[in-house]
């Protein structure tokens, strides 16, 4: 079945610091895939996607490429502030099997110092 | 301005006694979701609908009811049988999935 791996957190940095966050997946067919965003108490918001290979997604300094290759969407942003503080999920939707609904990772919390 | 409503924000809820929590949402989206959220951990597929008076178990539908009588509307019964019920409850919305989806601000159950 179709499964997504995030890297463990929290990651802590300072602010203006690189960020990256690793996401790696597995699918039966051609996924799109997502970055969701979780502030303290909310629910998700879109961050960022991508359908289709070597799509890239883009929002608020926010970047990730869909590598069919290596089955990777890392997220990356050049310079953190504190407001970045939250949790971030990776996620993917598979248009080939039954399963019509999105598989999420386990999260990664994201701490930013000032 | 559309969007997607879940109601209460926080609810306790006794042992032995069934719960509904309120999902709805005017974006004229035909499919909905439900998930569960424990601390630190992702989100888990308890139950999702792709049409009205349709709906799929999900990965942990077991102690979990559903309905989906209208396209607006999505409650989620947590019944006596589920184990551990205390968890935090999100709903969200699509089109369909391969396009994302809009969340609620969930439901934080607590069974006291």
């Amino acid at each position: 079945g179709n499964s997504v791996t995030q890297m463990e957190g929290p990651v802590t940095l300072s602010e203006e610091a690189f960020l990256t966050i690793n996401c790696t997946y597995t699918a039966t067919g051609y996924p799109s895939l997502f970055w969701y965003v979780q502030y303290p108490g909310e629910g998700l918001q879109l961050l960022l996607k991508a359908t289709k290979a070597d799509d890239k997604g883009s929002n608020k300094g926010f970047e990730a490429t869909y590598r069919k290759e290596t089955t990777s969407f890392h997220l990356e942003k050049g310079s953190v502030q504190v407001s970045d503080s939250a949790v971030y999920f990776c996620a993917l939707s598979d248009r080939v099997t039954g399963r019509r609904a999105l598989t999420f990772g386990s999260g990664t919390r994201l701490q930013v110092q000032p | 301005d559309g969007g997607i409503t879940q109601s209460p924000k926080y609810l306790f809820r006794k042992e032995g006694q069934n719960v509904t929590l309120s999902c709805e949402q005017n974006l004229n989206h035909d499919a909905m979701y439900w998930y569960r959220q424990d601390p630190g951990q992702g989100l888990r597929l308890i139950y999702y609908s792709q049409i009205v008076n349709d709906f799929q178990k999900g990965d942990i539908a077991e102690g979990y009811s559903v309905s989906r009588e209208k396209k607006e509307s999505f409650p989620l019964t947590v019944t006596s049988a589920q184990k551990n019920p205390t968890a935090f409850y999100l709903c969200a919305s699509s089109i369909e999935a391969v396009y994302g989806y809009t969340f609620g601000s969930g439901t934080r159950l607590t069974v006291v």
